[in-house]
């Protein structure tokens, strides 16, 4: 099947500092990527839908200037937390879907744990 | 509403079936149902889709629903790598539930 993976797994940073998370298709094309935020014991939540060559589209409550989204190729996804906080510290996960499929199954990276001291 | 219905938990023996249920009772027609599944600090992995018919895979079975209101997801022997949270999902509208955590016991 196709492979998503993310870089860094896992990150600790101070507080004020920006992280840039990668999520790429590593065998497959993805004109779309999906972001997701995970909290303890929670389910994940989509932050934002990431577009190959466009803006990323938000959702309701994520602060698209404090998470920036960068879709520059298509098979590679950036997500930079800037100015990061500890409330920021979570799971990030990204996942895509083969193009043209909207039910198509989706693909998902390993997780990226953000930890902001 | 996109979002699906599952039992908070499960538990099951090792080697015995299981049957995760899910309500999706707002889905339309042509909406597939898709089933992920999430170990401890790991992303989700893909374990079966399917639209009106019973769908069978290494992973598992799909039993939907005549009136596609429903599903169940059927690990027909469970094994202890099986522990994980189970989701149920519409896969156009990228909502997840809270999921069913199976425990499985040796």
């Amino acid at each position: 099947g196709a492979v998503v993976s993310q870089h860094p797994s896992w990150v600790i940073c101070k507080s004020g500092t920006s992280v840039k998370i990668e999520c790429r298709s590593l065998d497959f094309q993805a004109t779309t990527m999906f972001w997701y935020r995970q909290f303890p014991k929670q389910s994940l939540m989509l932050m934002a839908t990431s577009n190959e060559g466009s803006k990323a589209t938000y959702e309701q409550g994520v602060e698209k200037d404090k998470f920036l989204i960068n879709h520059a190729s298509l098979t590679l996804s950036t997500l930079t937390v800037t100015s990061a906080h500890p409330e920021d510290s979570s799971f990030y996960i990204c996942s895509a879907r083969l193009a043209g499929l909207l039910s198509g199954e989706l693909f998902f990276g390993e997780g990226s744990r953000l930890t902001v001291l | 509403d996109a979002k699906t219905t599952q039992p908070n938990s499960m538990e099951s023996n090792e080697e015995e079936p299981v049957h995760l249920p899910c309500n999706h009772s707002t889905i339309s027609g042509t909406d597939y149902i898709h089933w992920y599944r999430q170990l401890p600090s790991q992303g989700p992995e893909y374990v079966i889709h399917g639209l009106t018919s019973n769908v069978n895979n290494r992973m598992a079975s799909l039993a939907i629903a005549e009136d596609r209101k429903s599903s169940t997801l059927i690990l027909h022997r469970a094994t202890l790598r099986d522990a994980a949270v189970y989701y149920c999902i519409r896969p156009d509208k990228l909502v997840f539930g809270a999921g069913t955590i199976l425990r499985v016991k040796s």
